[in-house]
């Protein structure tokens, strides 16, 4: 089945810095990938996708890359604000539309 | 407004305690799931189900039963609950199939003693 390895595991950036995180799937047929973000106490919400068809999608200060041949896929925020503190996760969707798989998730701590 | 409802929200038991934690969605998804979310091992699929009467396990689905009467609930069963079953439990729930995006309860802090 699916694997997703996600890293770092935590990442401390100093406010209006830029952020990444890296996230490597084993299913070379994957073709959907989500990102959700997690606030203190609250539920996941996915904030960002991308499908196996486009190698960049953006929106505002957040935007998504996918390298198809090294399956790897990677969430970026710039400008980073204090409310981008939150534990992000990575997903993929495996061979035939089957699970979701998701990381481990990156803890996001932004720095006054 | 369209959700995903989860109850109880936090639920301290002893081990052996037959539970159940309800979820409903209003959205007219076919597709539900259950997770368990743990510090370090991320959100693992408990059980899903693809529409009224189909359910499939997950990646851990021991301890665990489900049931889908109608579409719009899936509760989670813990008919003998244990110490390690103590977690933050989602339910959520999509349009169309397992991969597609997930849209999460506000989650059930579970603690066994």
């Amino acid at each position: 089945g699916e694997n997703v390895e996600q890293h770092p595991s935590t990442l401390s950036v100093q406010e209006g810095d830029s952020a990444v995180i890296k996230c490597t799937y084993s299913d070379s047929a994957s073709n959907y990938f989500p990102w959700y973000k997690q606030e203190l106490g609250k539920r996941p919400q996915l904030i960002i996708d991308i499908r196996s068809n486009v190698g960049e999608k953006k929106d505002q200060r957040i935007a998504v890359t996918l390298n198809k041949t090294a399956k790897h896929f990677s969430l970026h925020i710039t400008e980073t604000q204090p409310e981008d503190s939150a534990v992000y996760f990575c997903a993929a969707r495996g061979r035939g539309n089957e699970k979701l798989t998701f990381g481990t998730g990156t803890r996001l701590t932004i720095i006054p | 407004e369209a959700q995903v409802t989860q109850n109880p929200r936090y639920l301290i038991t002893v081990t052996g305690k037959k539970l159940t934690v309800t979820c409903s969605q209003n959205m007219n998804h076919e597709y539900m799931s259950w997770y368990r979310q743990d510090p370090g091992l991320g959100l693992r699929q408990i059980y899903y189900s693809m529409n009224v009467e189909v359910t499939d396990k997950g990646d851990v689905p021991e301890g665990y039963k489900v049931s889908r009467k109608e579409k719009r609930n899936f509760p989670l069963i813990l008919e003998s609950p244990s110490p390690n079953q103590t977690s933050l439990y989602f339910c959520a729930s999509s349009l169309q199939g397992r991969g597609d995006t997930q849209y999460f309860g506000p989650g059930t802090r579970l603690t066994v003693l």
